[in-house]
């Protein structure tokens, strides 16, 4: 299966737009990003997904680049809440389209 | 907006008792899926239904754990005897479909097996 790989953990101040990376260099053409994120002692929560152009809700926008060998998750003014493991995964017929997940990058927004 | 309904939130049991989990997926959502946290790692895949067929259980260790949708909406998983490594966070998820849709997970059960 496809992996991704991201950094192990991100600091950002409140207010500033936090930037999270994954590189998955071997996606396939039918694979989406997908984007997770989980507070401790919850579930993950879904934030965002996307094939190949550029993706924006209520909560995040995501970057693809154009050759999809990487993207970036974009918390535009990030908030104590935020405070949490960001997975970025691949969605794939291989494993049946469910997720697998990695270890994800811990992000820590300072006062 | 609709969740996913996990029970119970907390579970402790001894070693070689069983154990069981419940999950209600969001209504009108087909695949369920069954995962297992361990503290500080991403959850990992037990098991996926399709309605009330099994799509994958390749990962769910069958000598001890077993998981059911009879009816294709809830679900149950059970682990019969429990050993002290399957202490973890069990988590459900479901999907409108399979491809494409997003997942959508329950806050899961805390397992500490004594």
């Amino acid at each position: 299966d496809a992996k991704t790989t991201q950094p192990t953990s991100m600091d950002c101040a409140e207010g500033r737009a936090a930037n999270l990376p994954c590189n998955h260099s071997t996606i396939s053409g039918n694979e989406y990003v997908y984007w997770y994120r989980q507070i401790h002692s919850q579930g993950p929560q879904y934030i965002i997904h996307g094939l190949k152009n550029n993706e924006t809700n209520e909560m995040a926008s995501l970057i693809i680049t154009e050759d999809r060998k990487s993207s970036t998750l974009i918390l535009p003014h990030a908030t104590l809440r935020d405070t949490a493991v960001y997975y970025c995964i691949l969605q794939n017929s291989n494993s049946g389209y469910a997720l697998n997940f990695g270890k994800g990058t811990s992000l820590l927004v300072t006062p | 907006e609709a969740e996913v309904a996990q029970s119970p939130r907390y579970k402790i049991t001894e070693k070689s008792q069983a154990v069981a989990f419940w999950c209600d997926p969001i209504s009108g959502h087909a695949t369920l899926y069954w995962y297992r946290q361990i503290l500080g790692q991403g959850p990992e895949l037990l098991v996926q239904f399709q309605d009330e067929s099994v799509v994958d259980d390749s990962q769910l260790p069958k000598d001890r754990f077993s998981a059911e949708r009879l009816k294709g909406v809830d679900s149950t998983l059970k682990i019969q005897p429990a050993e002290l490594g399957d202490s973890a966070m069990y988590l459900c998820a479901s999907s409108l479909t399979r491809t494409g849709s997003p997942l959508h997970f329950g806050n899961g059960t805390r397992l500490t097996v004594t």
